[in-house]
């Protein structure tokens, strides 16, 4: 059974970067085929997709968030992580990374997500 | 972008009673449109994907329908367990994601 989870600080600084990491756990993240997402949710709303990186190192960023998003793999230790640089409060979300089965344009959805983990920005 | 938008923003219906969730693109997406159903504390859990196939572990009272630019997530016979926001999210413009606002399901 797939597991995934996030770690990372609950509380950031205005202006700093936030850094998630998420381990997948009960398959590798270096099989082809998954493509490895965070998504956010701001408290009480709806969902937001942040990005994703293929274990090969190829990302894709959300344009909205593009100039301050960074995601990177980690095959060795099967993680991947999450870094947004020049936080604000509007950055304040539950944070969720989540995996997506896909070949070519054929996807199965995100099948496998963490918990999810709160994140606030506030000096 | 693709703009999903789902209705109603809020859903009243009896346990035992069938319940109908719309989603509608701004553009078509084919069928590359997944439902998910989130409680509260908890993740998304994908219900739906290619717009009716039933993910790993979903009963049989959960159905979707619809093709273009309108779906349908039906739940035949509500549960205790049903009540809870549901998602639709299109993935044909891919690799640019996006979901709709949600639709809350609560009991009548």
């Amino acid at each position: 059974q797939v597991q995934l989870q996030e770690s990372g600080p609950g509380l950031v600084k205005p202006s700093q970067t936030l850094s998630l990491t998420c381990t997948v756990s009960g398959g590798s993240i270096s099989s082809g085929g998954y493509y490895w997402s965070w998504i956010r949710q701001h408290p009480g709303k709806g969902l937001e997709w942040i990005g994703y990186i293929y274990y090969s190192g190829s990302t894709y960023y959300n344009p909205s968030l593009k100039s301050r998003v960074t995601i990177s793999v980690d095959t060795s230790k099967n993680q991947f992580s999450l870094k947004l640089s020049s936080v604000t409060a509007a950055d304040t979300a539950v944070y969720y990374c989540a995996r997506e089965e896909r070949y070519y344009y054929d996807s199965s959805g995100l099948d496998y997500w963490g918990q999810g983990t709160l994140v606030t920005v506030s000096s | 972008e693709i703009v999903m938008t789902q209705s109603p923003a809020t859903l009243s219906v009896s346990p035992g009673e069938r319940a109908t969730l719309s989603c509608r693109a701004s553009q078509s997406v084919s069928s590359n449109l997944a439902w998910y159903q989130q409680k509260p504390g908890q993740a998304p859990r994908l219900l739906i994907y290619g717009a009716s196939t039933r993910a790993t572990g979903i009963p049989a009272r959960f159905s979707g329908s619809g093709s273009g630019t309108e779906f349908t997530l039906t739940i035949s016979s509500l549960q205790s367990e049903d009540f809870a926001v549901y998602y639709c999210q299109q993935y044909n413009n891919w690799p640019l994601y996006t979901f709709g606002q949600g639709t809350k399901l609560e009991i009548k």
